[in-house]
């Protein structure tokens, strides 16, 4: 049972690159989150998506794209990396999203991202 | 601005004893609760959560408690173990969205 899988799990851009975090999961889970983590600063959502083809943006969308073409893949796309980029991104799933009580989310294992 | 706050980045705890992590929030609209412990390089997992229609939840050795009118959570361990060494994450959501908002994490350190 493999969950939510991020790929990769470590890379470094160049400013100025693009790239494509991937994020699928396996759960049927119809909500599925971009996170991103900074040092002291917690989990800020970047974008959400409660469905297929359904996006919208959380906290910090500013340089990320999102695309939810399918149920089980949600991924994560840098058009012009920046330094402030640099972080650990998570991403999640939950069967029945924030609204329900009674329900989480499950997170990925991550992936570390450096810009320079 | 953060709607959920941890004030505590840190805390030591000595095995056997209890730990206790706190949790504030700002946004009234929250009627859901999670907390979520994160080891070193792995992804954050589900630990308890409690709904606004409760004051505490208990599960095992972790016991989430619910104080409304001061918009506070806290979570209890006890008694801690050194493999719950980690960090500690609070988050919220409202019914009406379908976002989590996370605190910035409290660091667990239970000694042995």
């Amino acid at each position: 049972n493999a969950g939510v899988t991020q790929t990769p799990k470590f890379r470094i851009l160049k400013i100025g690159q693009s790239m494509t975090l991937q994020c699928t999961q396996d759960m049927n889970h119809n909500y599925m989150y971009w996170y991103r983590q900074d040092p002291g600063m917690g989990l800020k959502l970047i974008y959400y998506s409660v469905g297929a083809g359904i996006t919208d943006k959380g906290e910090v969308p500013n340089g990320y794209n999102v695309s939810r073409s399918t149920t089980e893949d949600f991924p994560l796309r840098l058009e012009l990396a920046a330094p402030s980029q640099t972080s650990v991104y998570f991403c999640a799933s939950s069967y029945s999203g924030a609204q329900s009580v009674d329900t989480e989310a499950f997170f990925g294992q991550g992936t570390r991202l450096t810009v320079v | 601005d953060q709607q959920v706050k941890q004030n505590s980045p840190s805390l030591s705890v000595q095995e056997g004893r209890i730990s206790i992590l706190n949790c504030d929030y700002t946004n009234s609209m929250f009627d859901y609760f999670l907390w979520y412990k994160k080891y070193p390089a792995e992804g954050p997992t589900f630990l308890i959560s409690i709904s606004s229609i409760k004051d505490k939840n208990e599960d095992g050795r972790f016991t989430v408690f619910l104080n409304k009118s001061a918009k506070h959570l806290s979570l209890h361990i006890v008694p801690s173990q050194p493999g719950d060494s980690a960090v500690y994450f609070c988050a919220a959501s409202d019914s009406g969205t379908y976002k989590y908002i996370f605190g910035t994490g409290t660091r667990l350190k239970v000694l042995a």
